[in-house]
């Protein structure tokens, strides 16, 4: 299996730009993640799906970030319009099912540097 | 909030020396997992402890879950160099839900 697919790696844009990151699931994953990782808050949940559907997005900062997930094998996250304190590196992860000890497989990650 | 503090922050230490990493909380945790993140990579998950006071083994890693399930420990014996890397432990909430909280991370660095 390839593994949790992220694109783009690495993404540089202007503030107030729009920006799109996505994430393809391990095929046969039924939950899906997207973190946000910075040095001064270190990985945060921001939305997770099951089954496509979202189940809790109080992680989202704000109305200007928004997640889609409109298949199984394929999730967006938009931030619009971005600001510089949105860079970071966004990290998408799978799952099959959860419960006290399911494992998440991480993706490698879009480092964003919004300027 | 942060559900989960690590100490040391950093840690660097030479080949073949102990060292053990901390991770505390007041919540009381379900399960408590722990990672491993090479740079450029997203965690890769080492353990899961699940029973308070649980001991796991994983060849020179020795992870344990305290008692009352709100700490755990990650010791690692005569450290080598490819045990360099970020220390992530993340906890599932006893009070519900499905996500798992990320503590604040030790950056371990092992000098050859």
């Amino acid at each position: 299996d390839a593994g949790v697919i992220q694109s783009p790696r690495h993404e540089v844009t202007e503030m107030g730009q729009e920006v799109t990151l996505r994430c393809k699931p391990i095929s046969g994953h039924d939950y899906l993640f997207w973190y946000r990782q910075t040095m001064m808050r270190g990985l945060e949940l921001l939305i997770y799906f099951n089954n496509n559907v979202p189940i809790d997005d109080s992680g989202m900062p704000e109305d200007r970030f928004s997640a889609k997930m409109p298949n199984a094998s394929f999730s967006t996250l938009k931030i619009q319009p971005s600001e510089p304190r949105d860079s970071a590196v966004y990290f998408c992860a799978s799952s099959l099912g959860t419960g006290v000890a399911y494992e998440q497989y991480f993706g490698p990650g879009t480092r964003l540097t919004v300027t | 909030t942060q559900l989960l503090e690590q100490s040391p922050q950093f840690l660097s230490i030479q080949e073949g020396e102990n060292l053990t990493v901390y991770c505390n909380s007041s919540s009381v945790f379900s399960s408590l997992q722990w990672y491993r993140q090479e740079p450029g990579e997203g965690p890769v998950l080492l353990v899961t402890v699940v029973t308070g006071g649980e001991v796991k083994k994983l060849k020179r890693l020795t992870f344990q879950f305290g008692d009352a399930r709100k700490d755990s420990s990650l010791h690692i014996t005569a450290a080598q160099p490819g045990d360099t890397g970020l220390y992530l432990c993340a906890g599932n909430p006893a009070l519900g839900g499905n996500q798992f909280y990320f503590g604040t991370g030790t950056s371990l660095t092992v000098i050859p």
